[in-house]
């Protein structure tokens, strides 16, 4: 089944430590999304790709950053993790063009601890 | 600038009872509405969207919402709730705008709990 695929699931990183969550898709889609989730509170969408181009959120702290490489995969980056980043983080994607406005897909997550 | 609101935290109901999750919204322009499920520790599914046609739309597990475009509402509804309904809904909205502009504002989410 075409699905978007997040690893790992759980993550675990200390302050200050570098982490990179990954979302891979098998739908081809052009639009991949991430979204930062507190407990039971509404996704934040941080940013997203359309295609190669890369659309950041204007309240996106600098401390997240995102690389697309390919079609499939989409990383997410966090330089410096602070006990305020843990969080579940969300990929999504969709297939976006000229006149169409289509649900977009979500990954299972990845429930980020900091210690 | 796109809002949606959910003005119910949770909604109980009691299983084969009528379900009603409640959504308002307000946009500038031709509104795109959409209903996701989230069960817990899970990702979003979607159910249903709104972009033009018929008021009255149907979506995933026997869920429908309609459009109401006096009131800026765009309710979900459920004939007969069953227990496996219960979950966290969350309507979202997006802009009139085409490829990087329309991204996805999302309500606070209302948790629906449906006792046997």
């Amino acid at each position: 089944d075409a699905m978007v695929i997040q690893n790992p699931r759980y993550q675990v990183t200390q302050f200050g430590k570098p982490v990179t969550l990954s979302c891979s898709q098998t739908l081809n889609h052009n639009v991949m999304y991430w979204y930062q989730q507190k407990s039971s509170q509404a996704p934040k969408l941080l940013f997203h790709y359309y295609d190669k181009d890369f659309n950041n959120e204007a309240d996106t702290p600098d401390n997240f950053q995102s690389r697309r490489p390919n079609t499939s995969f989409c990383f997410l980056d966090i330089r410096s993790p602070g006990l305020g980043d843990a969080a579940m983080y969300l990929c999504a994607t969709s297939r976006e063009g000229s006149g169409g406005y289509n649900e977009q897909f979500f990954g299972p997550g990845t429930r980020l601890t900091v210690l | 600038a796109q809002s949606v609101a959910q003005p119910e935290d949770q909604v109980n109901v009691a299983e084969g009872n009528p379900l009603t999750v409640k959504c308002t919204y307000s946009v500038s322009g031709n509104p795109y509405l959409f209903w996701y499920v989230q069960y817990p520790n899970r990702g979003l599914q979607f159910l249903l969207k709104y972009i033009t046609g018929d008021n009255l739309v149907k979506g995933s597990y026997g869920f429908e919402a309609e459009f109401n475009k006096s009131q800026t509402s765009f309710h979900l509804k459920k004939p007969s709730a069953l227990v496996s309904d219960s979950a966290l809904y969350f309507c979202a909205v997006r802009g009139p705008y085409g490829g990087s502009q329309g991204n996805l504002i999302f309500g606070k989410g209302t948790k629906l709990s449906v006792k046997p």
